[in-house]
């Protein structure tokens, strides 16, 4: 069973720095470009970045909102898929979802999520 | 970036009814288009790639089509556990972006 499980999220103040983890299971994590994907309270999806497999040298790319603040990264010897974030403001209060991309470039499995309050 | 208008933004139906959600494209993606449904609390669940192929497992309840840049996701006949928020996404650019969602209500 493909399952992904996010974990870090935390309060943190304005100008703060955070590091989402993403711990996946049930399927080979290495052949699968990863998403990050995020919702804040009671507002719709946002696509947060992507991160390319080996094979695709490992290539980011990221939603303006946060380009040059966060960056993902990822270790195909844990599993593990990672949201480092830098610069929060209080926009960057969201739910943040890692989520497998399957091999016809699709999204298909979102984790339930970790929230991050960014507040004073 | 490739804007997604989704529409309506909710609508109340009974169980039982047909009920289609349109997801306009502000320019060509091909059928780029997936569709996800999320739930009260819950992560969302992919439901349909490329405008009209079912993901494994997704109900045939379900289905989805394109014209041009109009894409319409449709439940044939509406059941309690299909009461959820409906999410279009187009996959064809980076950014990869949203539709503003469809809350489908009980009447």
């Amino acid at each position: 069973e493909v399952q992904v499980v996010e974990s870090g999220g935390d309060l943190v103040q304005p100008g703060g720095s955070l590091r989402l983890s993403c711990a996946a299971s049930g399927f080979t994590f290495s052949d699968h470009d990863m998403d990050w994907v995020r919702q804040a309270p009671g507002k719709g999806l946002e696509w947060v970045g992507r991160i390319r497999n080996k094979a695709n040298t490992y290539t980011t790319q990221y939603a303006a909102s946060v380009k040059g603040r966060f960056t993902i990264s990822r270790d195909d010897s844990k599993n593990s898929l990672f949201l480092q974030m830098n610069s929060l403001t209080t926009e960057d209060t969201a739910v943040y979802h890692c989520a497998r991309v399957n091999l016809n470039y699709v999204t298909d499995y979102l984790g339930q999520g970790t929230l991050v309050t960014v507040s004073s | 970036d490739i804007q997604m208008t989704q529409s309506p933004s909710s609508l109340s139906a009974s169980v039982g009814d047909r009920v289609t959600i349109t997801c306009r494209a502000s320019q060509d993606i091909n059928n780029y288009l997936a569709w996800f449904q999320q739930k009260p609390g819950k992560a969302p669940k992919s439901l349909i790639y490329a405008a009209s192929t079912l993901q494994s497992g997704v109900p045939s309840k379900f289905s989805g089509s394109r014209s041009g840049t109009y894409f319409t996701l449709t439940i044939s006949s509406l059941q309690p556990e299909d009461f959820a928020t409906y999410y279009c996404q187009q996959y064809t650019n980076y950014p990869l972006t949203f539709g503003g969602g469809t809350k489908v209500e009980i009447k």
